[in-house]
C-alpha cells in the first residue's frame, strides 16, 4: 500500500514564526502536491513538484515556499506564519501518466493553528 | 469559480438507503475522480472515470459521467454508517494545466 506521511497531525504556532511541514511518500512517486483545505472552499493547490528540485506554483502560493531535495520528501514552508494560514494542510503524491493526472494518494493532514 | 461543484452540499439518509451525489464541471476533462474524506483525515481515492467512459462500478459504488452535460454522479448503494464522510469530485483538465481541481464536497451522514 502507498503510504504518505506528514510530520505532524496538529501544530500550534505564533504569528511570525517560520513553520515547516514535511511530507514523505514511500512509493517512488514523481509527483507531489501540497493543498490547504478550508470549510466551504474544498482543496486548493499551493505548490506541486514533478521531480526532485523542481517546483511549480499552484493556485494560492503567496506566503508559502517549498523544497524538494529528495524524491520522497516534499516540504512546505511558511516563511512568516499569519493567522489567515490557520488551516488543514494536505500532502499528496502520484505517478505521472502522460499528461493526465492519475490517482493521488493523500497523507493524514496537518491541522495548523496560528495564534 | 471552481471547476467542480458538488450537489447537494449535505445529505442525510438512513442506513440501507442509497445515496446519490452529483458533480458538475465547466471544461472538457481527461478524467474525473471521486474521493472520500473521513472527519479530520486525508482523502482516499474511490474511483476514476475517463472522459471516454460512461459508467464504472466498484463494489457498492457506481459512477456515471455525462460529458455532454459536463456532470458526474456517485451512487452509494445500501449505505452503512461507516459511509459517513465528505465526498469530493476532482477533475483533470488540460485547461487547468492537468492538475486535479477539487470541488467543495458533499457531506454525507448515514444514520443507523
Amino acid at each position: 500500500d502507498v503510504k504518505v506521511t506528514q510530520s505532524s497531525r496538529y501544530l500550534v504556532k505564533r504569528t511570525g514564526e517560520k513553520v515547516f511541514l514535511e511530507c514523505v511518500q514511500d512509493m517512488d512517486h514523481e509527483n507531489m502536491f501540497w493543498y490547504r483545505q478550508d470549510p466551504g472552499l474544498g482543496l486548493r493547490l499551493i505548490y506541486f513538484s514533478y521531480d526532485v528540485k523542481m517546483k511549480e506554483k499552484g493556485d494560492i502560493p503567496e506566503g508559502y515556499s517549498v523544497s524538494r531535495e529528495k524524491k520522497e520528501r516534499f516540504s512546505l514552508i511558511l516563511e512568516s506564519a499569519s493567522t489567515n494560514q490557520t488551516s488543514m494542510y494536505l500532502c499528496a503524491s502520484s505517478f505521472p501518466r502522460g499528461q493526465a493526472q492519475e490517482t493521488q494518494y493523500f497523507g493524514p493532514g496537518t491541522r495548523l493553528l496560528v495564534l | 469559480s471552481q471547476q467542480g461543484e458538488e450537489d447537494p452540499q449535505a445529505l442525510s439518509i438512513q442506513e440501507g438507503e442509497n445515496a446519490t451525489m452529483n458533480c458538475s464541471y465547466k471544461t472538457s476533462i481527461n478524467n474525473l475522480q471521486w474521493y472520500r474524506q473521513n472527519s479530520g483525515r486525508g482523502l482516499v481515492h474511490l474511483i476514476l472515470i475517463r472522459s471516454n467512459e460512461r459508467e464504472k462500478h466498484s463494489g457498492r459504488l457506481r459512477v456515471t459521467l455525462d460529458t455532454s452535460k459536463k456532470s458526474s454522479s456517485l451512487l452509494i448503494t445500501a449505505s452503512r454508517a461507516a459511509d459517513t464522510a465528505s465526498y469530493f469530485c476532482a477533475t483533470d483538465a488540460a485547461e487547468y494545466g492537468n492538475k486535479l481541481v477539487f470541488g467543495a464536497g458533499t457531506i454525507l451522514r448515514v444514520k443507523s
